[in-house]
């Protein structure tokens, strides 16, 4: 599976939009973007995935550049409880093998 | 959100003893996984199964079982617990061209 590359830590203002950057420069053409969060060690928890169009879901947006080398994960109005690793992971949409997590993103929300 | 469980969610046990961490989930998956991941550290895949009698093991080596009998779940057996195996324990299920989700995790602490 590709390499993803995560800033180690970022912080952010509550109330205001998470912008969360993943370099995967070395992604294939069958391979996804797909991006976990963890919080307080629980299990990580499925936020959104896609290919190369932008997605949206109830949680967060996923900005995909043309190339595909980068990504973006949109959490429109952060709270508190989005404190949280983040984790951007690139693995094939229907392979046999299971995503393999990094060292993630730590996001702090800020009151 | 997603149906699978894990217990116990805590477990404190003596060296020596036998253990097994359960892992059931109601979703008729196919692939079902175990990670393990020490307190701040990254998640490592230790077992994974693509259905019924299929077990594999995966990138970390551990010292631990499973067993897939049937489906829905998916134990993990420590036959003599040390405190080496001190850590958390995380389950998760899923069927090709879907995202895995996770259980809660199992905390392990052996004295």
């Amino acid at each position: 599976d590709a390499k993803t590359t995560q800033p180690t830590s970022m912080d952010c203002a509550e109330g205001r939009a998470a912008n969360l950057p993943c370099n995967h420069s070395t992604i294939s053409g069958n391979e996804y973007v797909y991006w976990y969060r963890q919080i307080h060690s629980q299990g990580p928890q499925y936020i959104i995935h896609g290919l190369k169009n932008n997605e949206t879901n109830e949680m967060a947006s996923l900005i995909i550049t043309e190339d595909r080398k980068s990504s973006t994960l949109i959490l429109p109005h952060a709270t508190l409880r989005d404190t949280a690793v983040y984790y951007c992971i690139v693995a094939p949409y229907t392979g046999r093998r299971a995503l393999t997590f990094g060292s993630g993103t730590r996001l702090q929300v800020q009151p | 959100e997603a149906d699978i469980y894990q217990t116990p969610r805590y477990l404190v046990i003596g060296t020596g003893k036998k253990i097994t961490l359960e892992c059931s989930q109601t979703m008729g998956h196919d692939k079902m996984y175990w990670y393990q991941q020490d307190p701040g550290m990254e998640l490592h895949l230790i077992h994974y199964s693509y259905g019924v009698n299929s077990t594999e093991k995966g990138d970390l080596s551990s010292e631990s079982t499973v067993s897939r009998i049937r489906t829905e779940h998916f134990p993990l057996t420590l036959e003599s617990a040390r405190p080496s195996h001190t850590s958390q324990y995380l389950c998760a299920s899923s069927v090709p061209g879907q995202p895995a989700f996770f259980g809660q995790g199992t905390r392990l602490t052996v004295v």
